[in-house]
């Protein structure tokens, strides 16, 4: 069983809607929780990044980490096309950085 | 604005050469990463350096040693390519810290081994 466990889509929604991106972890350990998005031929960036649980909230982007039930998610809201890529989860467990990724879900936005 | 830079984004090689990928930043980070990326599979950590000449093991070392003379560069080397280590390989770099755990990745090279 993988560490980190990511639905890898393809995930196919209309311009406008919102999306739930989830993952799913095993090890309770992890403290630091992000979301990268990686356009195609491109590396990921960061896209969001939450310490422990709870919401966080970034213009169109919502975090949420519930580490009772190891689980992550990433709201996108009024999707746009621009917004279509491969969101990867990520954790770790202190500030060394070590990240360990999901396998990440690739979105398509529709116009 | 931050950089790390791969030397290149495409790169053939045969079975059994030895392969040097290379990777700059310049942001001045302490820590730096070598991921391999396959469909399915997500990242997955191959080595990293939290300074200079200092190296431990990822999650799939084998195959691949590593070389941080400098700060700013990290060098990933496939010892004997194989077609298994067909992949895209990101570096990524990132400060030390605690807290601070945004990672800036490379724009990645697409190796074939043939």
């Amino acid at each position: 069983q993988k560490e980190v466990e990511q639905d890898p889509g393809p995930l196919s929604v209309p311009e406008g809607a919102i999306v739930s991106l989830n993952c799913t972890y095993s090890n309770s350990a992890f403290q630091y929780f992000m979301w990268y998005r990686q356009y195609s031929r491109k590396g990921p960036e960061l896209l969001m990044y939450t310490y422990s649980s709870g919401n966080k909230e970034d213009g169109r982007f919502t975090a949420q980490v519930d580490k009772s039930s190891k689980y992550i998610s990433l709201f996108i809201r009024d999707s746009q096309p621009s917004d279509s890529a491969t969101y990867l989860c990520a954790m770790s467990y202190n500030a060394g950085n070590m990240l360990t990724f999901g396998g990440g879900t690739r979105l398509m936005v529709k116009p | 604005d931050v950089k790390v830079t791969q030397s290149s984004r495409y790169l053939v090689k045969r079975t059994g050469e030895k392969v040097f990928l290379e990777c700059v930043q310049d942001m001045d980070h302490e820590n730096m990463f070598w991921y391999r990326q396959d469909p399915g599979l997500g990242l997955r950590l191959i080595y990293f350096s939290y300074d200079v000449k200092m190296k431990e093991k990822g999650d799939i070392p084998e195959g691949y040693s590593v070389s941080r003379e400098k700060k700013e560069r990290f060098s990933l080397i496939l010892e004997s390519a194989s077609t298994n280590q067909t992949s895209m390989y990101l570096c990524a770099s990132s400060p030390a810290g605690e807290g601070n755990t945004e990672a800036f990745f490379g724009q990645g090279t697409r190796l074939t081994v043939v």
